[in-house]
């Protein structure tokens, strides 16, 4: 069963445009959600996680219980925010979304 | 800088040859993981090592085998590879079980001719 989903593959928006990554998750209980990111020629790495309620990058995600969401927000989008993410579930062990490329436009 | 390495990034291997992919770590961490990636698919845990001990997944063939020598080294081996296991393959590592931040390698991309 599908545990996380990423809806979109590709995103394109402009410099300065609000972005929204979607996440949907399918779990009963108390889900630990986090964002990992991979920017071109890097390695994958954590970007943020839920309970920490943090704004990394200007990015943050909110967990939404009663739509299973854990969207991640920026609302200025910058060229270097180009990459792609993945959304993750901790279960046992960590299960990654199929991930959304972003291309912020000049 | 402390980091996790794997060698080599590309490997190209013949159908049904066996192949073994490294990873290497300074981190120091107990735990490794190994994750398989397909083309535009999500990484897919295969098995991973808390110190000594190997927790494999349910659903992982058993043409996929791991070995772990000592603390900061792990590898892949791939008994007999075919097409379908073509993809990117990638070494994580984190401090404990249960720790939320994983550390990854650049990964290794496979290729089966």
């Amino acid at each position: 069963a599908q545990r996380v989903t990423q809806p979109e593959k590709l995103l394109s928006v402009f410099k300065g445009a609000p972005v929204e990554l979607k996440c949907n998750y399918s779990y009963s209980g108390s889900p630990e959600l986090f964002w990992y990111v991979q920017y071109s020629r890097q390695r994958l790495q954590l970007l943020l996680r839920h309970i920490s309620r943090e704004s990394i990058k200007g990015f943050t995600a909110d967990l939404n219980k009663g739509e299973t969401s854990f969207h991640l927000k920026k609302p200025f989008a910058q060229e270097e925010d180009s990459a792609m993410y993945y959304c993750a579930l901790k279960l046992r062990q960590l299960t990654f979304g199929s991930g959304t490329q972003l291309t912020v436009l000049p | 800088d402390a980091m996790v390495i794997q060698n080599p990034r590309y490997q190209v291997t013949q159908f049904g040859k066996p192949v073994t992919l490294s990873c290497s770590q300074t981190l120091n961490h107990n735990v490794m993981y190994w994750y398989q990636q397909k083309s535009s698919q999500a990484p897919k845990l295969l098995f991973h090592y808390y110190d000594k001990d190997f927790n494999n997944e349910a659903d992982t063939p058993d043409n996929f085998q791991s070995r772990r020598p000592n603390t900061s080294f792990c590898f892949l081996d791939i008994r007999s590879p075919g097409l379908g296991d073509a993809a990117m393959y990638l070494c994580a590592t984190s401090p404990h079980e249960g720790t939320y931040e994983q550390y990854f390698g650049p990964g290794t991309r496979l290729t089966v001719t």
